[in-house]
């Protein structure tokens, strides 16, 4: 089983401040995406990474993919309230199905 | 984006009866669907990989006689939750792909299952 480790598990800021999650494995991964997803609904893709070293650019949050396609990270700029939510990261397997592995997930607040 | 619908939202139950789960993509044939359980402040749990026309794969430890799967044509997935119990009560959401391997997969919005 190729595990995900994701970290912090929760992170409480005041809006206008920055924030970075953090994705981990000691697998390597054939893709690796982010989803948001908020209380009583399901995730919501927010970018999906493919080559290692990888950086991509959604407004305010860049996402970056390792060298070695084993790890990512999301950064978020002067984070606002709308950014509150369960951040998940989920890793492509190699099986044919391409199934998702995913990580535990960061309970991101901010607060205004 | 490719949009999946599921239905219901919310579902209330006795214990002893069966549920039925639809999970739909609306704008794109799915090869492939996936049915996840979550428990609050939990990650999600992959529960069974649903292919069209064949019998779905099941993870280790889920009874697929509990979690009946049926993926009958290219833009519907069930999921029945059979004699249900209050333990079965969780958050049931499924995903779909438009493709094997790399492919995204999209997410439908989820079901609250309650067994009273």
């Amino acid at each position: 089983t190729q595990l995900l480790e994701q970290s912090p598990q929760f992170l409480s800021i005041q809006e206008g401040e920055n924030l970075t999650v953090y994705c981990n494995s000691s697998s390597v991964f054939s893709s690796l995406q982010w989803y948001r997803q908020e209380p009583g609904e399901g995730p919501v893709l927010l970018v999906t990474v493919v080559t290692g070293g990888e950086v991509k650019k959604l407004k305010r949050l860049t996402f970056q993919f390792g060298d070695a396609r084993k790890d990512s990270s999301l950064h978020i700029t002067a984070a606002q309230p709308g950014d509150t939510g369960l951040y998940l990261c989920a890793g492509g397997t190699t099986d044919s199905w391409g199934k998702l592995q995913f990580g535990a997930g960061t309970q991101v607040v901010v607060t205004p | 984006g490719a949009v999946v619908s599921q239905h219901p939202s919310r579902v209330i139950c006795k214990s002893g009866t069966s549920v039925k789960i639809e999970c739909r993509s609306l704008d794109f044939q799915a090869t492939t669907m996936f049915w996840y359980r979550q428990f609050p402040k939990q990650s999600l749990m992959l529960m069974a990989t649903s292919n069209e026309g064949s019998k779905a794969t099941y993870e280790q430890g889920v009874e697929k006689d509990k979690f009946l799967i049926n993926h009958a044509s290219l833009t519907l997935s069930t999921l029945t939750v059979t004699s249900a119990h209050p333990e079965d009560s969780s958050f049931y959401i499924c995903s779909a792909k438009t493709g094997f391997r790399d492919t995204e997969a999209f997410f439908g919005q989820g079901t609250r299952l309650t067994v009273v």
